[in-house]
């Protein structure tokens, strides 16, 4: 059964740099079906796409943060990683991993979804 | 930029059929998937490709997409259904990952 599991610090200070890794299991990230991504929730708020990378490194970025976000693969510790740059508390978030499918060979097709997704991890910036 | 438009709450009554609608220009031409949040829960995914369910997801929740609005339909809704709902499409023309609002769906 595929897992995913986020981890990263829980506070971060403004203007810093957000670092989260996701850790899949029971399963490789260098399938040839899926691309990987990070969603993440304000408290008491609604989800948004941040962006989703293949094992060959091609990515899709969420044009509104595309500024600041740098996402990677290690394939060989069947890992993937966000990096979200110069963070305001309007950054703070519930923030998920998750399988990207209906996105392989490098590109996403009309039918895309998650699933499974990470528990979530609790990123707050604050000083 | 793509837009997907929920109502932000709903309610239904034990045993009865809830409606959750998805608005977006053209919606029909894309395709969307549907996810479930129970508070405290990631997101579960319970409708994909507009009609299908994965498995282990009951019978009950089924989809749709038409025009401009998708509609995820719980049959007999049950007290475990209560969650927050949220749509999803993929906007080619970016390209970029859309969510819809939420909606809230109480069952009383």
């Amino acid at each position: 059964q595929l897992q995913l599991q986020e981890s990263g610090p829980g506070l971060v200070k403004p203007s810093e740099t957000l670092s989260l890794t996701c850790t899949v299991s029971g399963g490789s990230i260098s399938s040839s079906s899926y691309f990987w991504g990070w969603i993440r929730q304000p408290p008491g708020k609604g989800l948004e796409w941040i962006g989703s990378i293949y094992y060959s490194g091609s990515t899709y970025y969420n044009p509104s943060l595309k500024s600041r976000i740098a996402i990677s693969v290690d394939t060989s510790k069947n890992q993937f990683s966000l990096k979200l740059s110069s963070v305001t508390a309007a950054d703070t978030a519930v923030y998920y991993c998750a399988r990207h499918s209906g996105c392989s060979g490098g590109s996403c097709s009309l039918y895309n979804w998650f699933d499974p997704w990470g528990q979530g991890t609790l990123v707050t910036v604050s000083s | 930029s793509y837009e997907l438009t929920q109502p932000p709450s709903m309610s239904v009554s034990p045993g009865q059929t809830a409606v959750i609608t998805c608005s977006g220009d053209k919606l029909g031409d894309k395709y969307t998937c549907w996810y479930q949040q129970k508070p405290g829960q990631s997101p579960v995914l319970v409708i994909y490709q507009d009609t299908k369910r994965p498995s282990g997801i009951p019978e009950r929740f089924s989809g749709s997409n038409s025009g401009n609005t998708a509609t995820l339909t719980i049959s007999g809704t049950q007290a475990m259904d209560e969650a927050d709902y949220y749509c999803q499409a993929w906007d080619s023309s970016t390209p970029c990952v859309v969510f819809g609002g939420g909606t809230k769906l109480t069952v009383l």
